[in-house]
Order: structure tokens, then C-alpha cells, then sequence
């Protein structure tokens, strides 16, 4: 049974700090990891990507990946209220379906 | 690149009855996911295509579900005799065949609320 786990949260952050998601994976044979932005009653939407070992940034968000230790964090800086959603991880090999987290629930306070 | 777009939107149905779901994936995307998500919860994966053909089912996917891609193009999923249980988000998601391959992207969903 492929898992992937996340703090279901709230994680509850100011306005303009760092919010840090994290997220651990059991299949070792997983290559590829997303992240996805959900606001309520919306669908997800695919904010960062990222295949192998080390830091991705991208604007404000950076992803990393450790293989060695199943583990992939979001870092999102400058917080803003517009951030706050569920952060869903998830979990591939290649093309194949997704292993999606239950999501981590992010509040930014203005 | 119109997006993932899926219809109807929201769909509110008795038990026992049929219903069926349309996606239409971003265009040259030869893959196409199904997924459900209830509240508090991830999507759940389904089944998925690659061009017409259906390459793998969830066990999720009981015998009153079906899914179709006729010609590789858009999809539909059926759910027969609709049971209380059915009531939740039901996701489309594509993929291309190029570089950026691995990367699914999501449409709007359809609200499915059994009663």
C-alpha cells in the first residue's frame, strides 16, 4: 500500500513569514513529487514539481526532496492571506496515477 | 490551452439512479485521470487512459462504475444505480507526452451529491 502522509494541520502562519509544508512518502520507488494548492470547493492546482534530490524554487515557493529519507517540504516565503488552502502532496512513478496526502490546511494571518 | 474542462459542474441525483460524467482534457494530452475526493480527504485515484486504451482501475472502482475514451479524446465516467456513498468530488486530470509528461493537471471537477 503506497502512502503518503502530511500534517492535516492548521498550520498557522503571520503574514509575510515562512511557511513550511512537509510531507513523507513509503514507496521507494516513487520519482516523481508535486505539490498542489486547493482553496475550498475548488479543485487542485499544480503549484511546484520537482524529480530529483535538492532544492526547486520558483517565485515565492521552493520544494525540496530527500530521497534517502521519503521526505519532500514546500517553502512558501513572504506568507500572504491569498496562500492560505490545502497543500496537497503527491507521489509518482513516471506516468503512472498519483498517491496523493490528505493536505495540510494553511492559514496565513493577516 | 483552454485547461481540463469538465461537465455538468454539479450534479444532484436520487439513489438508483445513473449518472455520467464528461471530461475533456487539455488538448495533445494523450493521458487522462480519474479521480474521487470526499471532504478532508486527497483525491483518490480511479482509472486512467492513455489515448483510448484504459491501462489500470482502482480497486475503488466497483462494477457500477465505467469509464470510456472513445477516439483518445474526451472521457466519460458513469456510475449505475448511484448509492449514498458516491456523493463527492469526481476529478479529471491530463498529461502530455512531452517533456513536461509527468505533470497532471486538474479541471474543475463535478460535484456529485446522491440523496
Amino acid at each position: 500500500q503506497k502512502e503518503v502522509e502530511q500534517n492535516s494541520g492548521p498550520l498557522s502562519v503571520p503574514e509575510g513569514a515562512i511557511a513550511s509544508l512537509n510531507c513523507t512518502y513509503s514507496d521507494r520507488g516513487s520519482q516523481s513529487f508535486f505539490w498542489y494548492r486547493q482553496y475550498s470547493g475548488k479543485s487542485p492546482e499544480l503549484i511546484m514539481f520537482i524529480y530529483s534530490n535538492g532544492d526547486k524554487e520558483d517565485g515565492r515557493f521552493t520544494a525540496q526532496l530527500n530521497k534517502a529519507s521519503q521526505y519532500v517540504s514546500l517553502l512558501i516565503r513572504d506568507s500572504q492571506p491569498s496562500d492560505s488552502a490545502t497543500y496537497l502532496c503527491a507521489v509518482g512513478a513516471g506516468n503512472t496515477p498519483l498517491v496523493f496526502g490528505k493536505g495540510t490546511r494553511l492559514s496565513v494571518i493577516a | 490551452d483552454t485547461g481540463v474542462s469538465q461537465d455538468p459542474r454539479h450534479k444532484i441525483t436520487k439513489r438508483g439512479q445513473n449518472v455520467t460524467f464528461r471530461c475533456d482534457p487539455i488538448s495533445e494530452h494523450n493521458r487522462l485521470y480519474w479521480y474521487r475526493q470526499t471532504l478532508g480527504q486527497g483525491p483518490e485515484f480511479l482509472t486512467y487512459f492513455q489515448n483510448e486504451a484504459q491501462l489500470e482501475k482502482s480497486r475503488l472502482l466497483s462494477d457500477r462504475f465505467s469509464a470510456e475514451r472513445p477516439k483518445g479524446s474526451f472521457s466519460t465516467l458513469e456510475i449505475q444505480r448511484t448509492e449514498q456513498g458516491d456523493s463527492a468530488m469526481y476529478l479529471c486530470a491530463s498529461s502530455g507526452e512531452d517533456g513536461r509528461a509527468y505533470e497532471q493537471y486538474f479541471g474543475p471537477g463535478t460535484r456529485l451529491t446522491v440523496t
